[in-house]
């Protein structure tokens, strides 16, 4: 689905760099969300926006900050990256109102490798 | 917060017969479950949904139900075929923190057709 890009796509840093992934969207729904993937735990919610003024942790988010720039875009940051934090990131929307409000549309995903 | 456990983790089957995937969730306030198909190196893509307020639904090959008494939902997958062969994902849509909602998800079963 075209509608949420994310980049980059794949991506290799070193323990301690910063990194930032980026997601946008031209779906104009409100509500964006980026979660964690890794092999046999499914997918975890690490930060979740409502609106640009509106920003809630999730699950797991330990290690990471966001930035909601504006309606179409959702930065995810990790200041002080670590190998635990190698996975895949996914960042996604939903409508939150309408006729499927809590349908959630993904990005293609990040590949994030801290050495 | 919401608990989801997935069973089996990996399930094979021989083409044209069926696919069983279940679902448990903890919290009895829950009102939404998706059903999410992830394909080798792709997004996590909606393929079916269900409210709180039914007790099944059914698109063509797949179909969901729901015990809320229980608090299980599955996926039934009928005359399957290889290209099903997918990760699938179950998610609830819980309470998270206070009165947020959020979905959390199961952690996946890895079904293989075999032709």
């Amino acid at each position: 689905d075209a509608d949420v890009t994310q980049t980059p796509r794949n991506r290799i840093t070193k323990t301690g760099k910063r990194i930032m992934l980026e997601c946008s969207q031209t779906k104009g729904h409100d509500r964006m969300y980026w979660y964690r993937q890794d092999p046999g735990l499914g997918l975890r919610l690490i930060y979740y926006s409502f609106d640009v003024k509106d920003i809630n942790k999730g699950e797991i988010s330990d290690g990471y900050s966001v930035s909601r720039q504006a309606q179409a875009k959702f930065s995810l940051s990790l200041e002080s990256a670590i190998p635990n934090q190698t996975a895949l990131y996914f960042c996604a929307t939903s409508d939150g109102e309408g006729t499927a409000p809590y349908e959630q549309y993904f990005g293609p995903g990040t590949r994030l490798t801290v050495t | 917060g919401e608990n989801v456990e997935q069973h089996p983790s990996t399930l094979s089957v021989q083409e044209g017969d069926s696919a069983v995937i279940k679902c448990t969730y903890s919290d009895s306030a829950s009102n939404y479950f998706p059903w999410y198909k992830q394909e080798l190196g792709k997004r996590p893509q909606l393929i079916i949904d269900i409210r709180s307020n039914v007790g099944e639904k059914k698109d063509q090959r797949i179909a969901v139900t729901l015990n809320k008494t229980a608090k299980h939902f599955s996926l039934h997958i009928t005359e399957t075929q290889p290209e099903d062969s997918a990760v699938y994902f179950c998610a609830a849509r819980g309470r998270f923190s206070g009165s947020a909602r959020q979905l959390t998800f199961g952690s996946g079963t890895q079904l293989t057709v075999l032709p």
